[in-house]
């Protein structure tokens, strides 16, 4: 079945202890990205990627590191999260970039709360 | 600025009624607007795409349709079901910039099909 997959699904931690939510597709999809989702604010893209070794930021990066090692794979690493990271996280993937045909192929989430 | 407004924010209706959902945009230049569906605790998933030349969209019982003039779209749900509880998120894309996609996300409309 193609999909995202997130883990874990829910988190709770403290200040300042490192954490990674893993994210990967089995669909060979290039674009990956990560996404926050809080209420009154809706999803805001965190980072992206267009491919392996290829990593951007988004509009919300601060915080927030990734990586692209393979192609299939977009961890998110918060290196010292903070109570304000307390979020609803998302990672998407598509076929490329832009294109009628690509719709965003969402994970389930992970729902972080850091205290 | 670029913006996309949703309304109504919540809206709760009985099982086998229609309604519609709508969507106001002030990007610019366009590309292209989606409609996505959010179960709760799942990740968005695609239902409908169209460009400025594209009226009317449908996949089942959705229906969506665009005024690009007026700016504006609509999703027309027929008799709706229990499953139809979701909140339905509108997003308009810009043209391709670089490496990512720009998406302006609307805050979405949570709509609850009460039996």
């Amino acid at each position: 079945e193609a999909q995202v997959t997130q883990n874990p699904r829910y988190l709770i931690t403290v200040t300042g202890k490192k954490l990674t939510v893993t994210c990967s597709q089995n669909m060979n999809h290039e674009y990956m990205s990560w996404y926050r989702q809080d209420p009154g604010l809706g999803l805001r893209q965190i980072y992206y990627s267009m491919n392996v070794e290829v990593t951007d930021k988004g509009d919300v990066p601060e915080g927030y590191k990734v990586s692209r090692k393979e192609k299939r794979n977009f961890p998110l690493i918060l290196e010292s999260p903070s109570p304000n990271q307390t979020s609803l996280y998302f990672c998407a993937s598509s076929l490329s970039k832009t294109g009628y045909n690509s719709p965003l192929h969402f994970g389930n989430g992970t729902r972080l709360t850091v205290t | 600025k670029n913006q996309v407004e949703q309304s109504p924010q919540s809206l709760i209706i009985l099982e086998g009624k229609n309604c519609t959902l709508q969507c106001n945009y002030t990007v610019s230049p366009f590309s292209n607007l989606r409609w996505y569906k959010q179960d709760t605790g799942r990740g968005p998933v695609s239902l409908t795409i169209m460009t400025f030349s594209e009226n009317t969209k449908s996949n089942g019982r959705y229906t969506a349709t665009l005024d690009a003039d007026t700016k504006q779209s609509s999703l027309h749900i027929t008799a709706s079901q229990l499953s139809d509880s979701a909140s339905y998120i509108c997003v308009v894309s810009l043209p391709s910039a670089g490496n990512n996609r720009k998406l302006i996300w609307g805050l979405g409309t949570s709509l609850a099909v009460n039996p």
